[in-house]
């Protein structure tokens, strides 16, 4: 039962242009949300967060969007860069401090 | 700098041997975590702790023991190695915060199972 889904598992998008990464969720006891990239051969480093009192968060180029309602997330990054590209995985957590993480997405940002 | 290692990054080990993955942190966390990357299937947990000598199951322990003797590692152990198991193996560590807090990760051991 995968409880946090990345429906899209690539994304092409050019450079200067925005790229959307979505992730959906059916546990409603998770409260809060991190995204993380991932290089290959490398372990995977913390990008961005939010607390599920809040339904956006801002850091530089990258902005994630929360709708409670409709149990989704989204990853804005603005303007993409080459150096993006990575495999972007969403992860929840709730009572618990373990981290339920999607499938991934892999963002290819072309020139 | 937060630093999470784990102590091989390739390993070849051959069906029915048992193994030991290492992983140590330098933060003072609580929690520690095992989880195995394979494509189209994301990040799975196998086990984690919140504290030393207490695990937990994750997702996907059979096959998998863990060891916690002390705060700072975290040891993953594959009794008899399978070439199912054959993965990255991911480790990470974050504070005990009820407000959610992020984890770091290791650099991964890339594990093939002959």
């Amino acid at each position: 039962d995968q409880q946090v889904k990345q429906n899209s598992p690539s994304l092409s998008v050019q450079e200067g242009r925005i790229s959307i990464l979505n992730c959906d969720y059916t546990n409603s006891m998770f409260d809060y949300f991190l995204w993380y990239k991932k290089y290959p051969a490398e372990g995977p480093t913390f990008l961005i967060s939010i607390s599920s009192i809040k339904d956006k968060n801002e850091d530089g180029r990258f902005t994630v969007f929360l709708n409670k309602s409709a149990k989704h997330l989204s990853l804005h990054i603005v303007p993409s860069q080459p150096g993006d590209s990575a495999v972007y995985f969403c992860a929840a957590t709730g009572t618990a401090s373990k981290l339920t993480f999607g499938t991934g997405t892999r963002l290819q940002v072309t020139l | 700098d937060v630093k999470v290692t784990q102590s091989s990054r390739y390993l070849v080990k051959r069906t029915g041997e048992k193994v030991f993955l290492e992983c140590v942190q330098d933060m003072d966390h609580e929690n520690m975590f095992w989880y195995r990357q394979d494509p189209g299937l994301g990040l799975r947990l196998i086990y984690f702790s919140y504290d030393v000598k207490m695990k937990e199951k994750g997702d996907i322990p059979e096959g998998y023991s863990v060891s916690r003797e002390k705060k700072e590692r975290f040891s993953l152990i594959l009794e008899s190695a399978s070439t199912n198991q054959t993965s990255m193996y991911l480790c990470a560590s974050s504070l005990e915060y009820r407000g959610g807090t992020e984890a770091f990760f290791g650099q991964g051991t890339r594990l093939t199972v002959v």
